[in-house]
Formats: C-alpha cells, sequence, structure tokens
C-alpha cells in the first residue's frame, strides 16, 4: 500500500489560515488523495479528495503538486471547530478502496 | 437524510463471549465498512461489503466477521473476545465503493 508521512501536530491561530502538509512520494497514476478529519469523541469526517488537480469545496480546498508526491488541505480561515486530527489517505482500486487510516496530524486551533 | 446509526453505542461483555453490532447506512447507499479504532493502533480497516458480499477484509483474524442484509444494513460479529478487543468500531456507508464514506458515532465495546 502507498503510504503517507503527516506532521504529528500543528498549531493554529483562530480566523487564520492553516495549510496541513501530506508527503505522498510512492503514489501511483491511479491513487486518490483523500482527506478525513476526526473531531474529539466523532468517527471520521469526510472533508476533501482529489486525484491531479487542485480542487475546492465548501470546507476546504487541496493543492496537489505537480509531480504529485505531495498535497497540502488548506483551511482558510480555522475556527475552534476545525481542531481535530486530520488524515491524508491513498485510495485505489487495487486496495478496494479501503481507507487506510495513518496516525494523521493533530491540529490545536486557539482563540 | 438521517446518518449512518449504530447500535448499541456501549457494550460491555466478558472476555469469551461473542457480540454483535449493528449499523443501518444512510439511505441508497450500498457500501457499508467496518474499522476498529483503538489507543494504540488508531483506526483500522476491518471490512467492506457490498450487495451482500465481502468485497474486501482487513488483517484480523477469523474471530471477526459480518454480513449485509438486502436492505444494506449490516452486522458484524467477535466471537470469543479477547481484552484486546476493546475498543470504538466504526461503521461508514458510501453510495458506492471508492467514494465518500460517512462515519457513524460507533460503538464502544469493553471486554473485562
Amino acid at each position: 500500500d502507498a503510504k503517507t508521512t503527516q506532521p504529528n501536530s500543528m498549531e493554529s491561530n483562530e480566523e487564520e489560515p492553516v495549510h496541513l502538509p501530506c508527503n505522498h512520494s510512492t503514489i501511483s497514476g491511479t491513487d486518490y488523495i483523500h482527506w478525513y478529519r476526526q473531531l474529539p469523541s466523532q468517527g471520521p469526517e469526510y472533508v476533501i479528495h482529489g486525484l491531479t488537480s487542485n480542487v475546492n469545496n465548501r470546507m476546504a480546498s487541496l493543492a496537489i503538486a505537480e509531480d504529485r508526491k505531495s498535497s497540502t488541505l488548506i483551511l482558510h480561515r480555522a475556527t475552534l471547530r476545525d481542531a481535530a486530527v486530520y488524515y491524508c489517505i491513498l485510495r485505489d482500486f487495487d486496495s478496494g478502496y479501503a481507507l487506510n487510516f495513518g496516525k494523521g496530524t493533530s491540529l490545536l486551533v486557539t482563540p | 437524510k438521517a446518518g449512518v446509526t449504530q447500535t448499541p453505542r456501549y457494550l460491555i461483555k466478558t472476555r469469551g463471549q461473542q457480540v454483535t453490532l449493528s449499523c443501518s447506512p444512510i439511505s441508497g447507499h450500498r457500501s457499508v465498512s467496518w474499522y476498529q479504532q483503538t489507543p494504540g493502533q488508531g483506526l483500522q480497516f476491518l471490512f467492506e461489503y457490498f450487495s451482500e458480499t465481502q468485497r474486501n477484509k482487513g488483517n484480523f483474524p477469523g474471530r471477526f466477521s459480518g454480513r449485509q442484509f438486502s436492505n444494506s444494513r449490516s452486522e458484524m460479529n467477535v466471537s470469543t473476545l479477547e481484552l484486546g478487543d476493546s475498543a470504538l468500531y466504526l461503521c461508514a456507508s458510501s453510495f458506492l465503493a471508492g467514494h465518500e464514506q460517512y462515519f457513524g458515532p460507533g460503538t464502544r465495546l469493553t471486554v473485562t
């Protein structure tokens, strides 16, 4: 399985942008890059996904490097509710699209 | 639309017993996946069902099994419970395999 590497933790001030990095140097051409987050005491929540092009939705933006070896999840204005563990996951047909969660990045948002 | 529901929310069992957990997916979703979350191992994929067939399986012993019914509801069973099976068991549904998954609140299983 292709692996991802994320910082263990990051800290941000409320109402400031947050850039959460993810390295996936062994990504294959068919791997989709997915981001999920898990708020305290809740199940994981889908955030965004992409293949090659940058993607935007109401929650966040996903910037994918041209060589696809890294990506960045961008929260445009962090709120206290965004404090969560963020997981960067590669999904492909060969692995049955299973979500293989790593350790993720624990994001702390301070007022 | 109602979200993914899981029952029961909390469960206490004794070592050696068996347990059945239930998951009702979002209406119209045909794929159901199960995950185990522990402080030591994090979130680990158990198995995925689609149209009543197990399509994918994680690296767990045969004591862990599941099934899916024609209405897409799913159950997972753990036999001969061990202390290490204490965990939060999460169910997720999606319209099709590979689509975004929507998670339920989980069932907290404690084995004593």
